[in-house]
C-alpha cells in the first residue's frame, strides 16, 4: 500500500522568509503523481503544485516550488517570500495509476503559521 | 467555472440520529470522491464513484454509511445511526478520470455528533 509521511506536524516562519515542508512516500512503482494541497481555516483543499514522477524537472508555481528526489522518495515544498495568507494546513498527496481505481492518498499534514 | 458545491456547511446531531450530506461536482467531472477528515489528520477516502458506479468503497463502514450518485452527477452520503467517532469534516471532491491533474474539493461539511 502507498503511504505518505509528513514528519513536521507544525512549522512557523516569519513573513517574507522562506520555509520548506518535508514529505516522503513509499511505492515500488515508477510512474505516479505527487501533489501539495493547502487547507486554510475555510476547510477547502486547494491544489498548490503537482509533479509527475517521470519528469526530472522540479515543478514551480510562482512562490511555490518542489524538490523532487525520486530515488530518495522525497517531495518537499518550498515557499518563498512567505505571506500571511500562506497560513494553513499543507498536505502532501500521491496518486498511483491503477487502471481506473486511482485515489489520492494523503499524509497527516503540516500546520504552517506565518508570523507578521 | 463553478466549484464543487456541498451542503450543509455544519451539522450537529445526537448519537444514533441520521444525517445526510449533499455534493454537486464540477460539470464534466466523471469521478466523485467522499473523504472523511478527522481533526488533526489527513483526509481518508470513504467512497469513489466513476459516473454512477462505485469504484472503491473498501473504507466505507457499510453498516452505517451509505452513498449514492444518481444519474452520474449529484451525490449524497448518509450516516445512520451516527456514532460519536463520526464527528469529522466530510469532503467531497471531483476530477476527470484518474485524477492525475488533481482533484477539486468542496468546502466540506463539519459534522459534530454529541
Amino acid at each position: 500500500a502507498q503511504t505518505v509521511t509528513q514528519s513536521q506536524p507544525e512549522m512557523s516562519v516569519q513573513e517574507a522568509e522562506t520555509v520548506t515542508l518535508s514529505c516522503t512516500y513509499d511505492t515500488s512503482e515508477s510512474n505516479y503523481y505527487l501533489f501539495w494541497y493547502k487547507q486554510p481555516p475555510s476547510r477547502q483543499m486547494i491544489l498548490v503544485i503537482r509533479q509527475e514522477a517521470y519528469k526530472q524537472q522540479n515543478a514551480t508555481e510562482n512562490r511555490f516550488s518542489v524538490n523532487f528526489q525520486k530515488a530518495a522518495k522525497s517531495f518537499s515544498l518550498k515557499i518563498s517570500d512567505s505571506q500571511l495568507g500562506d497560513t494553513a494546513m499543507y498536505f502532501c498527496a500521491f496518486i498511483l495509476p491503477q487502471g481506473g481505481s486511482e485515489k489520492l492518498v494523503f499524509g497527516k499534514g503540516t500546520k504552517l503559521t506565518v508570523n507578521p | 467555472e463553478a466549484g464543487v458545491a456541498q451542503s450543509p456547511r455544519y451539522k450537529i446531531i445526537e448519537k444514533r440520529q441520521s444525517v445526510a450530506f449533499w455534493c454537486n461536482p464540477i460539470s464534466g467531472h466523471a469521478t466523485l470522491y467522499w473523504y472523511q477528515q478527522i481533526l488533526g489528520q489527513g483526509p481518508k477516502l470513504l467512497i469513489q464513484f466513476q459516473n454512477n458506479g462505485v469504484v472503491d468503497d473498501s473504507q466505507l463502514p457499510k453498516d452505517r454509511f451509505s452513498a449514492e450518485r444518481l444519474k452520474g452527477v449529484d451525490s449524497t452520503l448518509k450516516i445512520q445511526p451516527a456514532k460519536l467517532e463520526d464527528s469529522a469534516v466530510y469532503l467531497c471532491a471531483s476530477s476527470f478520470p484518474g485524477g492525475f491533474y488533481g482533484y477539486t474539493f468542496g468546502s466540506g461539511t463539519r459534522l459534530t455528533v454529541v
